[in-house]
């Protein structure tokens, strides 16, 4: 069975800080991997995708994740961050045979001093 | 305006009481979930339909009934809820593209249930 582990639960950073929140997923196949943010009051939304091509891949805001196969990991990674980056970070995975059955992570709370 | 609207935001029940959740999308999706969110653990898949078809049970107790009458709609019934089942309860919907993947999830609001 698929599963997804997050190893922070809690990152603090100041302002301009570098972050890199880790993401490591236990499936020997092919997968499809998410990381999903969740700001202050409000939903769960897709920050950024990957299904296949380049590992590195972009997303909103200045956020970038990299898939590593031999390492199953999709750490995301953001140079500089701001104080409007405090929000939950959830990655999450789904078996490219199986696409609808999402797992998620238990989440990295990101709070920065600004 | 997530367009995933889930009703009510929030609800108290006693373990005796029978209440529904609800949960419509304005998306034109053809997938949609449940999900329970508690404190500190990972978001629990419960339930996946597919064009109105069940297709994921994630052993989710009997107590949890599902229902989607249409694309755009899904319910969760709930009957002798025990305390610990107390969370949030996201609704989300995607497209099902038949392939590999389907499109990116996109989350309601949640209910936040209280069961005393």
């Amino acid at each position: 069975a698929q599963s997804v582990s997050q190893h922070n639960h809690h990152v603090i950073l100041s302002e301009a800080a570098s972050l890199e929140l880790g993401c490591n997923y236990s499936y020997g196949g092919t997968v499809n991997l998410f990381w999903y943010v969740q700001y202050p009051g409000q939903h769960l939304q897709l920050l950024l995708k990957y299904f296949s091509g380049d590992p590195l891949v972009k997303g909103i805001k200045g956020f970038e994740a990299e898939f590593i196969k031999s390492k199953f990991s999709f750490n995301l990674r953001k140079p500089s961050v701001q104080w409007s980056d405090t929000a939950e970070y959830f990655c999450a995975v789904n078996a490219a045979s199986s696409a609808s059955k999402i797992i998620f992570g238990s989440g990295t709370r990101l709070s920065i001093r600004p | 305006e997530t367009g995933v609207t889930q009703t009510p935001r929030h609800l108290v029940m006693g373990m005796t009481n029978k209440k529904s959740l609800k949960c419509e999308q304005h998306l034109g999706h053809n997938a949609m979930y449940w999900y329970k969110q508690s404190a500190k653990k990972p978001l629990e898949l419960m339930f996946v339909y597919n064009f109105k078809e069940q297709t994921e049970n994630n052993s989710v107790p009997s107590r949890f009934s599902p229902e989607c009458p249409n694309s755009s709609h899904l319910f969760l019934h709930l009957h002798t809820l025990q305390p610990e089942d107390s969370a949030l309860y996201l609704c989300a919907s995607s497209q099902d593209s038949g392939s590999s993947y389907n499109s990116p999830l996109h989350f309601g609001n949640g209910t936040r249930l209280t069961v005393t």
